[in-house]
């Protein structure tokens, strides 16, 4: 069974640039949901996908969306980066909403 | 607004001995606690969940205690290991929320 991937591991961006981040959802999973963790925090909840349509969204601005395919992977994007936006970014998968399972992450840096 | 807390940023543990991870809450309406591991590099790996209605759940050897009346929930880790040396997050899951609120994450070190 193949876990959660993500791609890609790192990534450095210039500040007004856009980034696409992908990630892979394990074998059977329907639901992905994506999660910002900055330095030395928790994650936080950016949005949920679940059969292809947003189901949840956490306190972010419209420049962060999101994509799932019929296959259930699925891209974050971010538009016109900020500073603020460094961070690790993670995926997690899940068949049911409570137990999820996170890939490695995308480090993301913006100067 | 920081709805779970975990206010000990790092603990350092002798080999054998047992680990305490704290974590509080404010939000009464969460349904599950969960405590997840992360080694540097990887994403959070699942531990131990608890649901509210429960006060106490038990997995080898770890062990999470929830106290609703004080919106407070410990991981007991007996005996730790080295191995087990990681950043422990806690987290919580209300069913109408539909997503994960993470605290700040607790450094634990054990030492042979």
């Amino acid at each position: 069974e193949t876990g959660v991937t993500q791609s890609p591991t790192h990534l450095i961006k210039t500040r007004g640039q856009q980034v696409t981040l992908r990630c892979s959802s394990q074998s059977g999973h329907n639901t992905v949901s994506w999660y910002q963790q900055a330095l030395g925090q928790g994650p936080q909840f950016i949005f949920q996908y679940y059969r292809e349509e947003e189901n949840g969204r956490g306190n972010f601005p419209p420049r962060f969306s999101g994509l799932q395919f019929p296959n259930y992977s699925s891209e974050l994007n971010v538009n016109a980066l900020e500073l603020d936006d460094s961070a690790l970014y993670l995926c997690a998968s899940s068949s049911q909403r409570l137990e999820q399972y996170f890939g490695p992450g995308t480090r993301l840096t913006v100067t | 607004d920081q709805q779970v807390k975990q206010n000990s940023p790092s603990l350092s543990v002798q080999e054998g001995r047992i680990s305490i991870l704290n974590c509080d809450y404010t939000n009464s309406m969460f349904d599950y606690f969960l405590w997840y591991k992360k080694y540097p590099a990887e994403g959070p790996t699942f531990l131990i969940s608890i649901s509210s209605i429960k006060d106490k759940n038990e997995d080898g050897r770890f062990t999470v205690f929830l106290n609703k009346s004080a919106k407070h929930l410990s991981l007991h880790i007996v005996p730790s290991q080295p191995g087990d040396s990681a950043v422990y997050f806690c987290a919580a899951w209300g069913t109408s929320y539909g997503k994960l609120t993470f605290g700040q994450g607790t450094i634990l070190t054990v030492h042979p």
